[in-house]
């Protein structure tokens, strides 16, 4: 049984550009979260993804933006990056409100 | 003042020793309570799970709440090399009736444990 997965591994980007992460969840699982984990902190909710709704939402701006699939996988989208947005980023899924299980998260170098 | 406190170490222990790991939160809205494992580059792993005031044991691991302090922790017995790894703790709230939610993390604490 796969658990989650994330692509790409690493990606590197320059600033004002634009960023699509890509998540699936664990098989039979239908809410994502993603979470943003600057080096040396913990990570940080970015949003929650139910029924391809936004369920949530942590403290993040509008640059930051997703989606879900019918499948239930889902994209992070980040828009005019900076160079404070360096960071992992981690996609979690669950069955409901039950427990997050992580992926390896997408390490993402703004330069 | 951030809603999760965690020491981040590091913490460096000899082989068999007993680990003691905590944090303190402010929100008393937390009601599930959470311990993940992360290894250097890799995703955080779930390791125990509680909700509400008390302690779970699970092998060489038992978590401890104690919600009238804001207070958990987490102890590792008998530790090994192989449980170097950063430790966070992660709590959310009880929302709209179900536990659906954000999970609020500490800062990680950086744990070494050397042959």
């Amino acid at each position: 049984d796969a658990g989650v997965t994330q692509s790409p591994t690493h990606l590197i980007k320059t600033r004002g550009q634009q960023v699509t992460l890509r998540c699936s969840p664990k098989s039979g699982h239908d809410t994502v979260s993603w979470y943003q984990q600057a080096l040396g902190q913990g990570p940080q909710f970015i949003f929650q993804y139910y029924e391809e709704e936004e369920r949530q939402r942590g403290n993040f701006p509008d640059r930051f933006s997703g989606h879900q699939f019918p499948n239930y996988s889902s994209e992070l989208n980040v828009n005019a990056l900076l160079l404070g947005d360096s960071a992992l980023y981690l996609c979690a899924s669950s069955l409901g409100g039950d427990t997050q299980y992580f992926g390896p998260g997408t390490r993402l170098t703004v330069l | 003042q951030k809603e999760v406190e965690q020491d981040p170490g590091p913490l460096s222990v000899p082989e068999g020793a007993i680990v003691s790991l905590n944090c303190t939160y402010s929100n008393s809205a937390f009601q599930y309570f959470m311990w993940y494992r992360q290894y250097s580059r890799k995703g955080p792993e779930l390791l125990m799970y509680t909700y509400s005031s008390g302690n779970k044991e699970d092998g060489r691991f038992t978590a401890q709440v104690d919600k009238s302090s804001k207070y958990i922790s987490l102890f590792i017995r008998d530790s090994q090399p192989s449980d170097s790894a950063t430790y966070l703790c992660a709590m959310s709230a009880n929302a709209g009736g179900t536990s659906y939610g954000k999970l609020t993390f500490g800062q990680g604490t950086i744990l070494t444990v050397h042959p």
